[in-house]
């Protein structure tokens, strides 16, 4: 099974808002809502942000939001704030687990 | 607390073995989806392995017929058997719990660090 692709990187000053897209095939983020998105900072375990496309852990600021439209998941972050820089990946069942090769945020 | 803590790891001569352990608590691992997931230095996450609350076990491709997953219930541990380790088994290992098997972990160990080579 691929990987699914993100872009490498994605900036955004102080305030705004970023998207980060996740793409897949109808095999995987099409067929599946199963669909989640980590963060991970340097040195540190990843961290769930988004479960099941949209759904937000407790804990995790309502900034971030996760939708999808047909092959194709995306992560929003509002608000940017500094300690949202870190990178994202995307992951998504397909008879297995696949992630994505990751999305480093920087806040500019 | 709920925590995770693996441990392990090191450095292993290629087509060397390797047994990683990751003890749980304030939780019951046999009740959870428990995998692991593994991040080579610089590069993405990759799923590795997966046992089922049942028992069933689920590995990557990369993986299949070397590793071996398993659980000790009475001493709520997962472990992960490396045999045959290659140079590209070099990676941080992470476990990881899915409640649900929904494929999503909202429980992650600090990871434990493995280093194939000669």
């Amino acid at each position: 099974q691929s990987a699914l692709t993100q872009p490498p990187s994605a900036s955004g000053s102080p305030g705004q808002s970023v998207t980060i897209s996740c793409t897949g095939i109808s095999s995987d983020v099409g067929d599946y809502n199963y669909v989640s998105w980590y963060q991970q900072h340097p040195g540190k375990a990843p961290k769930l942000m988004i479960y099941e496309v949209s759904k937000r852990p407790s804990g995790v600021p309502d900034r971030f939001s996760g939708s999808k439209s047909g092959n194709t998941a995306s992560l929003t972050v509002s608000g940017l704030q500094a300690e949202d820089e870190a990178d994202y990946y995307c992951s998504s069942y397909a008879g297995s687990l696949v992630f994505g090769g990751g999305t480093k945020l920087t806040v500019l | 607390e709920v925590q995770l803590v693996e441990s392990g790891g090191g450095l292993v001569q290629p087509g060397g073995s390797l047994r990683l352990s990751c003890a749980a608590s304030g939780f019951t691992v046999s009740s959870n989806y428990m995998s692991w997931v593994r991040q080579a230095p610089g590069k993405g996450l990759e799923w590795v392995s997966v046992i089922y609350s049942g028992g069933s076990t689920y590995y990557a491709d990369s993986v299949k017929g070397r590793f071996t997953i398993s659980r000790d219930n009475p001493k709520n541990t997962l472990y992960l058997q490396m045999n045959s380790l290659r140079a590209e088994d070099t990676a941080v290992y992470y476990c990881a719990r899915d409640r649900w098997l929904f494929w999503y972990f909202d429980l992650w160990g600090r990871g434990t660090l493995v280093t194939v080579s000669s």
